[in-house]
Parts: C-alpha cells; structure tokens; sequence
C-alpha cells in the first residue's frame, strides 16, 4: 500500500523567511497530493492541493510542486507570518481510495 | 461554503456509559468519513460511507458504531470504550469517493476516565 514520509518534522523560522517542507510516496499510481493546516484544538484545514496532470501551483504565498518521476512533492510557504505556525500535513490517494497522510511538520514561526 | 459541524465539542464518559457524536454538511457531499487523531499524530481513517452505504470500515472495534441517516448526517455510536480510546474524533466529507478533496470538521475532543 501507499507510504508517505514527511520531513522535517520540526521546522523553526524567523518571520518573513520561507518555509519548505518535502513528501515522498511509495505508490506511483496515486494522483492527488492535498495539504492540511492544522491549528491547536482545530480540525485540518485544506490549504492546497495539486494533482499528478499539474506540476506546480500556486495561491498567494504558498505553492506546491510535485515531481511525479521522484515521486515528491513539497509545500513551499514564502513571507512567512507567525499566523502560519501549525501543524502541517501532506497526504497522498488515488480516486476512491483512503487518504494517506504524513507524520506531520511543526511549524513555528517567530516574529 | 466548506463547513462541516461536529457535536459536542468537548465529551467526557466513562467507560460504561453510551453517547454520540455527530456531524452535518450541507454541502451536498455524499461521501462521509469518521477519522481518529491522537496527540500529534495524523489522523487515522475509521470508517468511510458513500451514499449513505458503509463502503470501508478499518478494523475498527466494535464499540464504535457508524451510522449515516441521511446524506447531511453521519453519527458514531461509542459504548463501553476504553481509556486508550481518548483522542480528537474527526468527521469528513467530499463530494464523492471519486472526487478526492476533503474537508473536515473541527472534531471532537474526547476522554474516557
């Protein structure tokens, strides 16, 4: 079955620096990579996501890359703002299957 | 709009007691998922119904009862659950199993003494 691995797992920046954070899956039959927030006592939140027909994409201060050959795709978060520190989780499926997800990066973000 | 509800927020049982948690999308999703999140953890899939028929149950013990009246609703039944079962019960939803986005509600925290 799928295996996503996430790293790092701790990630410490100083505001206004970029944020990246990289995924690999086992499975090259998945095909869409979505990206959570999740904030303390909060549910995930979508913020991105991408699908294998597409190799980069982007809104506002995040984007997303996917290189399908390497099988890895990674979050890239640009100006960062003590806002976006969270818990950040990539998750890779197939169309009917499970989502399979990261172990998660802390994000911590200081001003 | 995106929103999913989860009821209650917070939950506290024993382990004898029998309660319910329950969650509501009005976004004409007809796929629903009930997912399991410990403490710094991803969240663990439990159950998924499309349709409002069950199509994948994860092993779960069979304390945690599933049940989807209707296409906007999905409840989980607890009863006799264990200490170790304290944990962030999160509800789902997406328009289809086909279609993979999902989003989810803001759970609910819950602790068995």
């Amino acid at each position: 079955g799928e295996n996503v691995e996430q790293h790092p797992s701790t990630l410490s920046v100083q505001e206004g620096d970029s944020a990246v954070i990289k995924c690999t899956y086992s499975d090259s039959a998945s095909n869409y990579f979505p990206w959570y927030k999740q904030e303390l006592g909060k549910g995930p939140q979508l913020i991105i996501d991408i699908r294998s027909n597409v190799g980069e994409k982007k809104d506002q201060r995040i984007a997303v890359t996917l290189n399908k050959t390497a099988k890895h795709f990674s979050l890239h978060i640009t100006e960062t703002q003590p806002e976006d520190s969270a818990v950040y989780f990539c998750a890779a499926s197939q169309a009917g299957t499970a989502l399979i997800f990261g172990k998660g990066t802390t994000l911590s973000v200081s001003s | 709009d995106t929103e999913v509800t989860q009821t209650p927020k917070h939950l506290v049982m024993g382990m004898t007691n029998k309660k319910s948690l329950k969650c509501e999308q009005h976004m004409g999703h007809r796929a629903m998922y009930w997912y399991k999140q410990k403490a710094k953890k991803p969240p663990e899939l439990m159950f998924v119904y499309s349709y409002e028929k069950l199509s994948i149950n994860e092993s779960v013990p069979s304390r945690f009862s599933p049940e989807c009246p209707n296409s906007s609703l999905l409840n989980l039944h607890l009863h006799a659950l264990q200490p170790e079962d304290s944990a962030l019960y999160l509800c789902a939803s997406s328009q289809s199993l086909v279609t993979d986005t999902q989003y989810f509600g803001p759970g609910t925290r819950l602790t068995v003494l």
